[in-house]
C-alpha cells in the first residue's frame, strides 16, 4: 500500500501475556518512530530508527518494551507480561530522511487492550 | 519535560462558523506543527510553521507560529462537517528535530 500499515489494527490480550505490534513503513522510508497514546491524550514518543538501528529509545517506559527492525524496513514492537497500564493505541510513522519528523506519516495505530 | 498546553479542550459550533485554537507552551520551540486526528486513525499533517512570526495557511486553515516561540494558533475558516476530529499541536522536544511534544489535543464537533 502507499502508506504506513499497521497490524493487528486491534488487539485484546491477558495480563502477563507477550504482545508483537507489526508496522510496515512506506517504501523506501529510512526513519520509523513509535509512539503511544493513551486515552485523552496526545501520541508520546517510545523510540527512533535511523535504518536498522535504533537511534533513540528514551521513550520506551522500561525494559517490558522493546523494538526491532532487522532490515532496515518492517519493525516490530515487542511487550512482555503486559500490564493494564500498557493499554493504549500504539502509532506508528515513518519518514523519508533520518530525523525530519515533520515529513512524517503516521499509521492507523494498534488498539491494544490488556484485561 | 516540555509540555504543551491547548486550549479549548473542546469546541462545539455550528457549520459556516470560524474557529481559533491555541497552543502554549513554557518553553521555546522551534517548530511549531499542527496536525488533526480522526477516529481510528493516525495524526495527519496539516500545517508546519519553522520561524517566529510565520504566518501559514492551507486551504481554510491558518496557523501563526508566535514572536515569542511560546505559543501558536490555528484558525479553521467557514467550518465544515468533515473538520470533525481532534487537532494537536506538537513540537520537537529534547533537543532533537525528530522526538515530537504533541499537545492533549482540541476536539471539534461541527453541527451541520
Amino acid at each position: 500500500g502507499a502508506g504506513v500499515s499497521q497490524t493487528p489494527s486491534n488487539k485484546v490480550t491477558e495480563k502477563g501475556k507477550y504482545v508483537e505490534l507489526r508496522c510496515d513503513p512506506i517504501s523506501g522510508h529510512t526513519a520509523l518512530y513509535w509512539y503511544r497514546q493513551s486515552l485523552g491524550q496526545g501520541p508520546e514518543f517510545l523510540i527512533y530508527f535511523q535504518g536498522t538501528g535504533a537511534a533513540d529509545d528514551s521513550g520506551l517506559p522500561n525494559d517490558r518494551f522493546f523494538a526491532v527492525r532487522p532490515e532496515g524496513s518492517v519493525s516490530t514492537l515487542k511487550i512482555q507480561r503486559t500490564e493494564r497500564g500498557d493499554s493504549a493505541v500504539y502509532l506508528c510513522a515513518s519518514s523519508l530522511k533520518g530525523g525530519q519528523n515533520t515529513e512524517a506519516f503516521f499509521g492507523q495505530g494498534t488498539r491494544l487492550t490488556v484485561v | 519535560g516540555q509540555q504543551l498546553n491547548q486550549s479549548p479542550q473542546s469546541m462545539f459550533i455550528q457549520e459556516g462558523e470560524d474557529v481559533s485554537m491555541n497552543c502554549t507552551s513554557s518553553s521555546i520551540f522551534n517548530t511549531w506543527l499542527w496536525y488533526k486526528q480522526d477516529p481510528g486513525e493516525g495524526p495527519v499533517l496539516l500545517i508546519a510553521l519553522y520561524k517566529a512570526g510565520e504566518l501559514t495557511s492551507n486551504g481554510r486553515l491558518t496557523a501563526q507560529f508566535g514572536i515569542t516561540r511560546k505559543d501558536s494558533f490555528l484558525n479553521i475558516s467557514a467550518s465544515i462537517p468533515s473538520d470533525v476530529g481532534i487537532y494537536f499541536c506538537a513540537g520537537p522536544s529534547g533537543g532533537s528535530n525528530y522526538k515530537l511534544t504533541f499537545g492533549k489535543g482540541t476536539l471539534l464537533t461541527v453541527n451541520p
